[in-house]
């Protein structure tokens, strides 16, 4: 069985600050997908950032980049320069190539 | 980028009856199709999966005679819901695969459908 877990149901950051959101995952494949999505008040699911698992190096997206752990089965998101339309809920999911198996979500505020 | 829409975007009916809600991807063809649900203030639950042609597989504790899901065409998706009960309320989100980049992985979500049942 896979599961995700996010365990911060909540965070928050200032405007221009750095905040890190955690993720960690269990599955027993070895060739699987990790992936960030955010999903702001209008509910549209948005691709953040992925990660193939048999890459080492560190996915990176502008502000966004991740810290993957595979031995510790951890993959957590880093939010570089937060803005305000950064708020939103934020949910890790792995995919092992038959669907997405997703977080409970973190609940990410931008305070000015 | 990959576009998948979903209709209606929002629906209130009564209960009893049958709701249907598409999704559509625009601009490729999506061999796998994925329903899920989402009630307030939680994640995503995968209800099933298509592929194009043939029988939808349901997950745990989804009930296929009340989930009709018909996936007719590698561009078109649609999910039933019979004699839909206020329980049903809750917001659908269909997402779309294609076969032609396996590297990439990435489904494509539509925006959703809310549901409300009176």
């Amino acid at each position: 069985a896979q599961t995700v877990t996010q365990s911060q149901p909540e965070m928050s950051v200032q405007e221009a600050e750095t905040v890190t959101l955690s993720c960690t995952y269990d599955t027993s494949e070895s060739d699987y997908y990790l992936f960030w999505y955010k999903q702001p008040p209008s509910r549209q699911m948005i691709l953040v950032i992925r990660q193939e698992a048999y890459k080492q190096q560190n996915a990176t997206e502008n502000r966004f980049s991740v810290n993957f752990q595979k031995a510790a089965k951890s993959f957590s998101l880093k939010i570089s320069d937060s803005q305000l339309g950064d708020a939103a809920m934020y949910f890790c999911a792995l995919d092992s190539g038959y669907a997405l198996n997703f977080g409970k979500g973190t609940s990410l505020l931008v305070t000015p | 980028g990959a576009v998948v829409s979903q209709h209606p975007s929002w629906v209130i009916c009564k209960s009893g009856t049958s709701v249907k809600i598409e999704c559509r991807s625009l601009d490729f063809q999506a061999t796998t199709m994925f329903w899920y649900r989402q009630f307030p203030k939680q994640s995503l639950m995968l209800m099933a999966t298509s592929n194009e042609g043939s029988k939808a597989t349901y997950e745990q504790g989804v009930e296929k005679d009340k989930f009709l899901i018909n996936h007719a065409s590698l561009t078109l998706s649609t999910l039933t819901v019979t004699s839909a009960h206020p329980e049903d309320s809750s917001f659908y989100i269909c997402s779309a695969r294609t076969s032609g980049t396996p590297s990439d992985n990435e489904q494509f979500f539509g925006p959703g459908t809310r549901l409300t049942v009176l």
